[in-house]
């Protein structure tokens, strides 16, 4: 079945580091891939979304390509904020154009200190 | 507007107790997801509805859970004769259609005693 690999974390930068966080997949087919972040007291929201092969999805600064390739959608940020202190979560579902289930990574906690 | 809805935020029950959370999605969302977050994971998904009816139930664990919709609104998720095994986050989100994103509410946490 389909299943979605991540990093462990926790994850600790100090501000203005490059982030990336790898996450890697296996499906069959042609799957829809998520990032979703969960910051501190909050609900799990979409950060950005790849749903064919070569396609960047980004979002506050968040990068993430789609690689058929390697069946990898790693996210990455250029110069991370205390701000982005939070849980991310790798996911994808197996169909973009009828009904597929979510299924989501362990998440990678990641903390930025000052 | 409105987001996803969840009440309780948090139910503390005995081990064989029932217990119902809920759900109220944003308004026009016809499909409607129930997840489960255990502590250290991801969400894991039990069981989807469009309008009223439970199109994919497969993630449901056993027979002790139990959720509808009856107006295509909120929905109600039913757990029977709790475990200590079943405490973990209650997730629900909804969406405009099932190829569209989905919208978390912040979650009910069980605890059975």
């Amino acid at each position: 079945g389909n299943s979605v690999t991540q990093m462990e974390g926790p994850v600790t930068l100090s501000e203005e580091a490059f982030l990336t966080i790898n996450c890697t997949y296996t499906a069959t087919g042609y799957p829809s891939l998520f990032w979703y972040v969960q910051y501190p007291g909050e609900g799990l929201q979409l950060l950005l979304k790849a749903t064919k092969a070569d396609d960047k999805g980004s979002n506050k600064g968040f990068e993430a390509t789609y690689r058929k390739e390697t069946t990898s959608f790693h996210l990455e940020k250029g110069s991370v904020q205390v701000s982005d202190s939070a849980v991310y979560f790798c996911a994808l579902s197996g169909s973009k154009t009828s009904y597929d289930k979510v299924i989501f990574g362990p998440g990678t906690s990641l903390s930025v200190i000052p | 507007g409105a987001g996803v809805s969840q009440t309780p935020s948090n139910k503390v029950t005995e081990k064989g107790k029932y217990v119902e959370l809920r759900c109220d999605p944003i308004s026009g969302h016809t499909a409607l997801y129930w997840y489960r977050q255990s502590l250290g994971q991801g969400p894991e998904f039990l069981i989807y509805f469009q309008g009223t009816g439970a199109a994919d139930d497969s993630g449901l664990p056993n027979d002790r859970f139990f959720a509808v919709r009856p107006e295509g609104s909120v929905s109600t998720l039913k757990i029977q004769r709790t475990e200590r095994g079943d405490s973990a986050v209650y997730l629900c989100a909804s969406s405009l259609t099932y190829t569209d994103t989905q919208y978390f509410g912040p979650g009910t946490r069980l605890t059975v005693l």
